[in-house]
C-alpha cells in the first residue's frame, strides 16, 4: 500500500458525458501528478500540482481539468468524454518537486467510455 | 515522441537467475532515473533509483546500471523469484521550469519460470 488513494477505482460511462476523478495523496506530501495509460500504453504524464499549484503540464488535453486542493487532495475532471478517453488514470504523489523526487503511485481509476 | 524506450515487451526467466530489464532514452537532460514495478490491477510501485551522476546503484537483489554516454540504462535482479513476475517501467525526469516532467517507458513484462 503507496498510502496514495483513488477513486472511484472503476468508472463507466457515456461518450460526451463528464467525470471526477479524486486522488488522495501520501501523508504529507504536496506534489501530485496525474497519468494516463492507454492499452499497451506507456503511462502519459497529464499534469502536475504543488501545494496548490500547477506546476507542470504535459499531454493534457483542453477537455481535462485539474486542481489540487487546499487539504492537499486533487481532482481530475474529464468532460466531452470520447471512446479514446477509455483507459487507466493514475495519480502519484511526492514529498516536494525537484533534484530526485520518487514518486509513490495509487491504485489507479479505470474509465470505460461506451 | 517516445523519449524513454523499453524494447522488449515480454522477457521470460527461470527461477534462480537473472533477470536483465533494459531500458534506452534519447534525451540528455534526464538527470534521475527510476524503475517501477506493476502488478496487474494495481499503481506501480516504485523499485529503485539512480541519479545521472553515478553508474550503479544497488538494493538487495535489484541493481541498476546507468550508462550515460550510450544512454542506457539496465535493471539486473539476481536471483529471480516468481513473485517478481509483474511488469517493470522505466522512467526518466528532468526538472523544467517550476517542476519534474516525468518520462515512462511502455514496460516490460517479465515472467520468472519456477
Amino acid at each position: 500500500d503507496s498510502g496514495v488513494t483513488q477513486t472511484p477505482k472503476h468508472l463507466i460511462t457515456a461518450t460526451g458525458q463528464r467525470v471526477t476523478l479524486r486522488c488522495s495523496p501520501r501523508s504529507g506530501d504536496l506534489s501530485v501528478y496525474w497519468y494516463q495509460q492507454s492499452l499497451d500504453q506507456g503511462l502519459q504524464f497529464l499534469i502536475q500540482y504543488y501545494n496548490g499549484e500547477e506546476r507542470a503540464k504535459g499531454n493534457i488535453l483542453e477537455r481535462f481539468s485539474a486542481q489540487q486542493f487546499p487539504d492537499l487532495h486533487s481532482e481530475l475532471n474529464l468532460s466531452s468524454l470520447e471512446l479514446g478517453d477509455s483507459a487507466l488514470y493514475f495519480c502519484a504523489s511526492s514529498v516536494a518537486t525537484g533534484w530526485e523526487e520518487t514518486q509513490y503511485f495509487g491504485p489507479g481509476t479505470r474509465l470505460l467510455v461506451l | 515522441d517516445q523519449q524513454v524506450k523499453q524494447n522488449s515487451p515480454s522477457l521470460s526467466v527461470q527461477e534462480g537467475r537473472i533477470s536483465i530489464l533494459n531500458c534506452d532514452y534519447t534525451n540528455s537532460m534526464f538527470d534521475y532515473f527510476l524503475w517501477y514495478k506493476k502488478y496487474p490491477a494495481e499503481g506501480p510501485t516504485f523499485l529503485i533509483s539512480i541519479s545521472s551522476i553515478k553508474d550503479k546503484n544497488e538494493d538487495g537483489r535489484f541493481t541498476v546500471f546507468l550508462n550515460k554516454s550510450a544512454k542506457h540504462l539496465s535493471l539486473h535482479i539476481v536471483p529471480s523469484q516468481p513473485g517478481d513476475s509483474a511488469v517493470y517501467f522505466c522512467a526518466a525526469s528532468a526538472l523544467v521550469n517550476t517542476g519534474n516532467q516525468f518520462y515512462f517507458g511502455t514496460g516490460t513484462s517479465l515472467t520468472v519460470i519456477p
